[in-house]
């Protein structure tokens, strides 16, 4: 199957600075990326959608001026949270679209990053 | 509005089957999506019913009723690494994912 890659797994950060997690399609080109949020038992929740050469599209709730999301590539979408702040801990989740004929348009997804802010 | 339902959580014994079941209720429907995730990890894909019926694919099936906005996913021969989560997820007529909040599967010994 598609590979994704994400980097790093686990950040640990102090409270008000800024955090890059990168997401990679290593195989594949993906015009699309998206950015999942997930907290302890909860089930995914998605925060944006990257589309190469074009602004993300943001989730309702989402603040976009803390989540930049820059897609400058067909293999690489970041995820940068800004200034962040405890309640910002989470498990970050990145998934690509892989280009198909049909209709079925599975998401494959990257292995996590683990966020934790002091 | 839009909405995944799927058991909390389910306890099987090694070796048995298990069914877990998913409804849906969309804006549309382009397909419907199981994936597994382990804890701590990022969902993995199982399977992907679009047309009504049984997908079988080694220990793990897949069932998809469009009528009745019903999924399930049906697992074989249960061994301890199937301990895991399980998300039911429906694409809707945008071709965005819906997620359920997923179905934690514990088996015992």
């Amino acid at each position: 199957g598609a590979v994704v890659s994400q980097h790093p797994s686990r950040v640990i950060c102090k409270s008000g600075t800024s955090v890059k997690i990168e997401c990679r399609s290593l195989d594949f080109q993906a015009t699309t990326m998206f950015w999942y949020r997930q907290f302890p038992k909860q089930s995914l929740m998605l925060m944006a959608t990257s589309n190469e050469g074009s602004k993300a599209t943001y989730e309702q709730g989402v603040e976009k001026d803390k989540f930049l999301i820059n897609h400058a590539s067909l293999t690489l979408s970041t995820l940068t949270v800004t200034s962040a702040h405890p309640e910002d801990s989470s498990f970050y989740i990145c998934s690509a679209k892989v280009p198909s004929l049909g209709v079925q348009e599975t998401q494959y997804f990257g292995p996590g990053t683990r966020l934790l802010v002091l | 509005g839009q909405n995944i339902d799927q058991p909390t959580e389910m306890t099987a014994t090694e070796g048995a089957i298990v069914q877990i079941n998913c409804t849906y209720q969309t804006s549309g429907f382009n397909g419907l999506f199981w994936y597994q995730q382990h804890a701590g990890e990022a969902p993995t894909f199982l399977s992907y019913n679009v047309l009504d019926g049984l997908e079988e694919k080694g220990r793990f099936s897949s069932f998809l009723s469009r009528s009745k906005g019903y999924s399930y996913l049906l697992l074989k021969e249960l061994q301890m690494k199937d301990s895991a989560s399980y998300l039911c997820a429906v694409m809707d007529s945008n071709y965005q994912l819906i997620w359920g909040a997923g179905t934690k599967l514990i088996i015992k010994p």
